[in-house]
């Protein structure tokens, strides 16, 4: 069965310092996997998605993510994080099982990322 | 936010009545999609469409219907709500199958 896991449920970060969100995954056949955020009260917002290509994808607001076939990862990174940029952060792959060609998603739990001043 | 309009934003209903959400876009995008999200599970998919007339069923469907009698329009209706269905519904509608969905607000519905 697919799956995707945020193993952490909250990450604390300083303002300044790189930050790191994980995700793993599990499917069969090729991944498309999709990063989202939440803000308080609001929907989710893409971040970025990786399809193909390049295992490092640039997305919105200065983040990126890393794809790694070999440990079914795909963290979310930020070199230098905002206060700003604390929310509600979900990973997603297309799932196959549900209509995944009808570009359904399979979200984790989320990670509330919290940046401190 | 990319053209869709959830309403009511905010619903208290009792138990045993029926509720009906309305997800309206004006992207024209073929695929529209209603999830449900609740603390410690994520978004979990309940119903979706892929075209006029064209829905199917997703991992949490039971006790929920749908209908899409236009491009724009994408109704969720719960037939008997229970306490259960308490949750934050949010739509959301992709181009493409291959391509980012885009989320409404959501409807944050109580169930009493």
């Amino acid at each position: 069965a697919q799956s995707v896991a945020q193993p952490e449920d909250q990450v604390n970060v300083a303002e300044g310092n790189p930050l790191t969100v994980k995700c793993t995954y599990s499917v069969s056949g090729n991944p498309y996997l999709f990063w989202y955020v939440q803000y308080p009260n609001r929907g989710l917002q893409f971040l970025l998605k990786y399809i193909t290509g390049d295992n490092l994808v640039k997305g919105s607001y200065g983040f990126e993510a890393e794809f790694n076939k070999s440990q079914t990862s795909f963290h979310l990174k930020k070199p230098s994080a905002l206060v700003s940029d604390s929310a509600l952060y979900f990973c997603a792959v297309r799932d196959i099982a549900y209509g995944g060609s009808q570009g359904n998603l399979i979200f984790g739990k989320g990670t509330k990322l919290s940046v401190k001043p | 936010d990319a053209g869709i309009t959830q309403s009511p934003r905010h619903k208290v209903t009792e138990t045993g009545t029926p509720v009906t959400l309305r997800c309206h876009q004006t992207e024209n995008h073929r695929y529209m999609y209603w999830y449900r999200q609740d603390p410690g599970h994520g978004l979990r998919l309940i119903h979706y469409s892929y075209g006029v007339k064209d829905t199917d069923k997703g991992e949490v469907s039971d006790g929920y219907s749908v209908s899409r009698s236009k491009t724009e329009d994408f109704l969720l209706t719960l037939e008997s709500a229970t306490s259960s269905q308490t949750s934050v519904y949010f739509c959301a509608i992709n181009r493409d199958r291959n391509t980012e969905a885009f989320f409404g607000q959501g409807t944050r519905l109580t169930v009493v």
